[in-house]
């Protein structure tokens, strides 16, 4: 069965300052795919990204990046110079090839401080 | 363009009554999804169509849970006999197809008493 584990609960930091949100995954299947999703305290959950299992390049969107090592199941997301508006809820996700049901990890809480 | 939309944003019952909720997915996605989100934790599926039937429902926790999708296009959840336990946000996602990304509404806040 699939499994999606952030062991993060809860990060704080200060505008400027950059994050590391860990996302840790479990799989049977060579082909999958892995999601980053926002909640932002509206509610609403926002895509940021999605990566096949077959693609380990690293990928960077203007402050987000994203390291995706298969070979320690991980899928890390940066925030670099992190500002107010990024707090919010951050969630890991992966769906396998066989279903296209979204496993969501528990979630890491952003909390930037001016 | 419209994004996926959820009614009502709240809803209040009691224990025992019948529920419904609805879904209006993305113009032209046929893939949607519906998802549980309880306070603090991730979102759980539920069920999945594509088009009009359901591809994957093992997610619904019992029998009192059902949806349908009856033209492809808007869903419902509905949820017999209502439980405190099923107190939760109510989420609905869709999609282009099978792999793509999922877009999600706002949800559905239910709240038994």
């Amino acid at each position: 069965a699939q499994k999606v584990t952030q062991a993060q609960t809860e990060i704080s930091v200060v505008e400027k300052e950059d994050v590391t949100l860990d996302c840790v995954y479990e799989t049977r299947d060579t082909t999958y795919y892995l999601f980053w999703y926002k909640q932002p305290p509206s509610g609403e959950l926002v895509f940021l990204i999605r990566r096949n299992s077959f693609d380990e390049q690293n990928e960077i969107s203007g402050r987000y990046s994203w390291n995706f090592q298969k070979s320690t199941s991980s899928f890390n997301f940066t925030i670099t110079a992190s500002q107010v508006v990024d707090s919010a809820v951050y969630f890991c996700a992966l769906s396998e090839a066989e279903g296209n049901k979204l496993t969501f990890g528990g979630g890491t809480r952003v909390l930037v401080k001016p | 363009g419209a994004g996926v939309s959820q009614t009502p944003s709240n809803k209040v019952t009691e224990k025992g009554k019948y529920v419904e909720l609805r879904c209006d997915p993305i113009s032209g996605h046929t893939a949607l999804y519906w998802y549980r989100q309880s306070l603090g934790q991730g979102p759980e599926f539920l069920i999945y169509f594509q088009g009009t039937g359901a591809a994957d429902d093992s997610g619904l926790p019992n029998d009192r849970f059902f949806a349908v999708r009856p033209e492809g296009s808007v869903s419902t959840l509905k949820i017999q006999r209502t439980e405190r336990g099923d107190s939760a946000v109510y989420l609905c996602a869709s999609s282009p197809g099978t792999f793509y990304e999922q877009y999600f509404g706002p949800g559905t806040r239910l709240t038994v008493t």
